[in-house]
């Protein structure tokens, strides 16, 4: 089956702990992107990969850090969260091309206390 | 102006009604004009997509884009306790695969 799985899905810690959420995709997507959402301000995106090794802001990125070392992998890393990063975090996943649908993953709610 | 704008809502509606979703937009550059469906504790799906002027119909579905207005519809027939849920316009910037979301709209059907 084609999917976008987001481990965890529900996380809660403390302010300055190093997180790790993690994004693996099973469809060999170039395009893979990571997004908050947030009531009252939608989807947001955080940062997003072209391709292996090519990974660029989106539209919040501070806060926050992605590596692209496999095509399939997509990891979204939080250094020292901070409690206006709690929020809804959504991976995605697509072929190239502005038309393409993209496949998102069933979220990671992360609280920081 | 922000690029995309959604009436939020919530939407409350009866069983049987039909339904009517809007969003705007600025830029006329878009080209592609996406309806995302997102059930709760779910991730996004893309439920409809169009590329020109027009409606364009999938089952109880409709899409209405109107290039001229910069506004874009999605109508739901005949809609059922199964379409609750929170749809979404998406627009790809410029053709890329950066997609500019509205806010969403929470719609429930009432049985």
């Amino acid at each position: 089956e084609a999917q976008v799985t987001q481990n965890p899905r529900y996380l809660i810690t403390v302010t300055g702990k190093k997180l790790t959420v993690t994004c693996s995709q099973n469809m060999n997507h170039e395009y893979m992107s990571w997004y908050r959402q947030d009531p009252g301000l939608g989807l947001r995106q955080i940062y997003y990969s072209m391709n292996v090794e090519v990974t660029d802001k989106g539209d919040v990125p501070e806060g926050y850090k992605v590596s692209r070392k496999e095509k399939r992998n997509f990891p979204l890393i939080l250094e020292s969260p901070s409690p206006n990063q709690t929020s809804l975090y959504f991976c995605a996943s697509m072929k190239p091309g502005g038309h393409q649908p993209q496949h998102f993953g069933d979220g990671t709610r992360l609280s920081i206390l | 102006q922000k690029e995309v704008e959604q009436d939020p809502g919530p939407l409350s509606v009866p069983e049987g009604a039909i339904v009517s979703l809007n969003c705007t937009y600025s830029n006329s550059a878009f080209q592609y004009f996406m309806w995302y469906r997102q059930y709760s504790r779910k991730g996004p799906e893309l439920l409809m997509y169009t590329y020109s002027s027009g409606n364009k119909e999938d089952g109880r579905f409709t899409a209405q884009v109107d290039k001229s207005s910069k506004y874009i519809s999605l109508f739901i027939r005949d809609s059922q306790p199964s379409d609750s849920a929170t749809y979404l316009c998406a627009l790809p910037q410029g053709g890329s695969e950066k997609l500019v979301f509205g806010k969403g709209m929470k719609l429930t059907v009432n049985p």
